[in-house]
């Protein structure tokens, strides 16, 4: 079976800062991984995606992950937090041989501080 | 989002009341799915369709049926509309490679 855990439900960083947002997941088949960003009143969109080819993945505005197997983690980097960064980021694994369903973590809200 | 549609966007319904969601996609893409959204809990799966007429139960099905009579068209219904389905509701779609694209979701209330 398929799991993400996302840890911290808020995190909260000044412009300019490092943003660091934490996936884990667990997955009974090699898996693919996604992150997406959520805006207020709106639907999610792609940010970066893994499907097994380099293990550090770029994505847009500046985002990039690495998939570690051996921690089993997925985390999301920015090396510089902009104001319009100020989401909630939501951490996906697909059981990609099985319909393509996705299992969601619990988000965690991007704060940016001026 | 570019290729799929959700209707209404809002809806306010009474307790007891059948409710019918709306998710349309000009993608033709195999794969829909409905999710609710929930805080706290991230995305949740209601029920998904690998094709016409082919649907199954996800996490969370227990008060939604859905149908699918066409690929365009995926259809969720809460039965008896109860306050715990007060949520969002996202419909997503998939050719079945990697990715969803996700609809803009409809806001559901139950009073």
């Amino acid at each position: 079976a398929q799991s993400v855990t996302q840890l911290g439900s808020h995190v909260s960083v000044s412009e300019g800062a490092l943003v660091l947002l934490r996936c884990n997941y667990s997955s009974s088949v090699p898996p693919y991984l996604f992150w997406y960003v959520q805006y207020p009143n709106q639907g999610l969109q792609l940010l970066l995606k893994y499907t097994s080819a380099a293990t550090l993945v770029k994505g847009i505005n500046g985002f990039e992950a690495e998939f570690k197997k051996s921690e089993t983690s997925f985390h999301l980097t920015k090396p510089s937090a902009h104001m319009s960064d100020a989401a909630e980021y939501f951490c996906a694994v697909s059981d990609s041989g099985n319909f393509n369903k996705f299992y969601f973590g619990s988000g965690t809200k991007l704060n940016v501080k001026p | 989002d570019a290729g799929i549609t959700q209707s209404p966007r809002h809806k306010v319904t009474e307790t007891g009341t059948p409710v019918t969601l709306r998710c349309h996609q000009t993608e033709n893409h195999r794969y829909m799915y409905w999710y609710r959204q929930d805080p706290g809990h991230g995305l949740r799966l209601i029920h998904y369709s690998y094709g016409v007429k082919d649907t199954d139960k996800g996490e969370v099905s227990d008060g939604y049926s859905v149908s699918r009579s066409k690929t365009e068209d995926f259809l969720l219904t809460l039965e008896s509309a109860t306050s715990s389905q007060t949520s969002v509701y996202f419909c997503a779609i998939s050719d079945g490679g990697s990715g969803y694209t996700f609809g803009s979701g409809t806001r559901l209330t139950v009073v």
